[in-house]
């Protein structure tokens, strides 16, 4: 089946400090989404974004179907982004990658 | 619009005894999905449910088992409790099949089997 990888696993950032996550996905998708998920295990949505780029506040996200990867970038990072980001693409389900834990310090 | 609900938020239950986790879609939504999330394995699919028929069906053992009405709301059941079944349970809903549109996550129900 198809494999998402995210990297990097773990990230440590000061507050202000941006920031790249990156998913990589072995086959072509209909569709990839990117998550935060909180501290009580709520998967919010951040960006449906199957092909381009898309932009919301200090949030970014950049997909390129054709080269099957897509970027997360946050700018201007804060504590309450702190959690876990993942991407997910589907074929029919979603797949998850294993995420991204980031830790913003203030 | 009223996002994703399931209920109950808490659940703890013995080995060997069986579970009944509730999820209603948001308003409009026809599609409903589960998804089990632990520490070892990360988010897996259980099996997703559009107009009353179960569509896919993920890698899990029969004693995993679900269904939606004909409001969208669904159920999944677990029989048979064993002690790996302690996890994070999520559902999803979707306008229609996840393999196109935008999934939407409830907020999970924590099960714990002891």
């Amino acid at each position: 089946g198809i494999q998402v990888e995210q990297s990097p696993p773990d990230l440590i950032l000061q507050e202000g400090a941006n920031s790249t996550l990156r998913c990589n996905f072995s086959d072509s998708v209909n569709n990839l989404q990117w998550f935060h998920q909180n501290p009580w295990g709520q998967l919010i949505n951040l960006f449906y974004i199957p092909s381009g780029t898309k932009q919301n506040g200090r949030l970014s996200a950049t997909t390129v179907a054709t080269e099957r990867y897509s970027l997360l970038y946050i700018s201007s990072s804060q504590t309450t982004d702190s959690g876990v980001y993942f991407c997910a693409v589907t074929p029919y389900k979603l797949v998850f990658g294993a995420g991204t834990i980031l830790r913003v310090k203030s | 619009k009223a996002g994703v609900t399931q209920t109950p938020r808490y659940l703890i239950k013995t080995r060997g005894q069986q579970v009944t986790l509730s999820c209603s879609p948001i308003s409009g939504h026809r599609s409903v999905s589960w998804y089990q999330q632990t520490p070892g394995q990360g988010l897996q699919f259980l099996f997703e449910y559009f107009s009353e028929t179960q569509r896919n069906k993920g890698n899990f053992p029969g004693r995993f088992s679900g269904r939606q009405f004909s409001n969208s709301r669904s159920e999944m059941n677990v029989s048979t409790l064993e002690l790996g079944d302690s996890a994070l349970y999520l559902c999803a809903s979707s306008l229609g099949g996840s393999g196109v549109y935008e999934q939407y996550f409830g907020p999970g129900t924590r099960l714990t089997v002891t």
